[in-house]
């Protein structure tokens, strides 16, 4: 079946980045766009952009635009979320989910998702 | 960006009644473009309702979604203890794509 495994939890300081990764099973790796979205402790969930594993195209919030990068390697079907100049306000847990495609289209909503990152920004 | 509003923040119900979840966008959304999923605690979230009302692969048909323009809903006709969980809607029509606040379905 169709499974996102994410990397482990990461403790970072303040001002370092993080990478993130997100390996892919079950499917063609580059037929579907890998978003990712985080959620921070006890609120919502906010998205952050996507990859297109075929192109290496990308598409980033405004708000993290010139934070985050997003990459793929398509020989190992992973997915690489990096994140910089991180601060308290990045701890949070990181999703990576897929475009989630009909029968006859595609949309920019997720299914399925990668079981979560945590990273966790502390001095 | 289109802002997301659910009411009420917090609904608290019995296994066996009806709920009711709103969704209210600031700029309409074209229906075919509005999604509901459920997270339960320490999971990730799960995609319920695609296109205001087409329910996802395997999700029971006590969920479903209506709505239009800038009002949507998700009704759960008879709640399971399972249900019991935060549902948050999403706009995917226009970047950047945006969630709600969420609504948290309590037992009372």
């Amino acid at each position: 079946q169709v499974q996102l495994v994410q990397s482990g939890a990461e403790v970072k300081k303040p001002g370092a980045s993080v990478r993130v990764s997100c390996k892919a099973s079950g499917y063609t790796f580059t037929s579907f766009y890998i978003h990712w979205v985080r959620q921070a402790p006890g609120q919502g969930l906010e998205w952050m952009g996507w990859i297109n594993p075929k192109s290496g195209g990308t598409n980033y919030a405004q708000k993290f635009q010139d934070r985050v990068t997003m990459t793929r390697d398509t020989s190992i079907r992973t997915a690489y979320m990096e994140l910089s100049r991180l601060n308290s306000d990045d701890t949070a847990v990181y999703y990576c989910a897929s475009q989630f495609c009909t029968s006859t289209s595609c949309g920019n909503l997720f299914d399925p998702w990668g079981q979560g990152t945590l990273v966790t920004v502390s001095s | 960006e289109i802002v997301l509003t659910q009411s009420p923040d917090t609904l608290s119900l019995s296994p066996g009644e009806r709920a009711t979840l709103s969704c209210r966008a600031s700029q309409s959304v074209s229906s075919t473009y509005l999604a509901w999923y459920q997270q339960k605690p320490g999971q990730a979230p799960r995609l319920l309702i695609y296109g205001a009302s087409s329910r996802a692969t395997g999700i029971p048909d006590r969920f479903s979604g209506s709505g239009s323009g800038t009002d949507f809903t998700l009704t759960i006709s008879r709640l399971e203890p399972e249900d019991f969980a935060v549902y948050y809607c999403q706009q995917y029509g226009r970047s950047p794509i945006t969630f709600g606040q969420g609504t948290r379905l309590e037992i009372k």
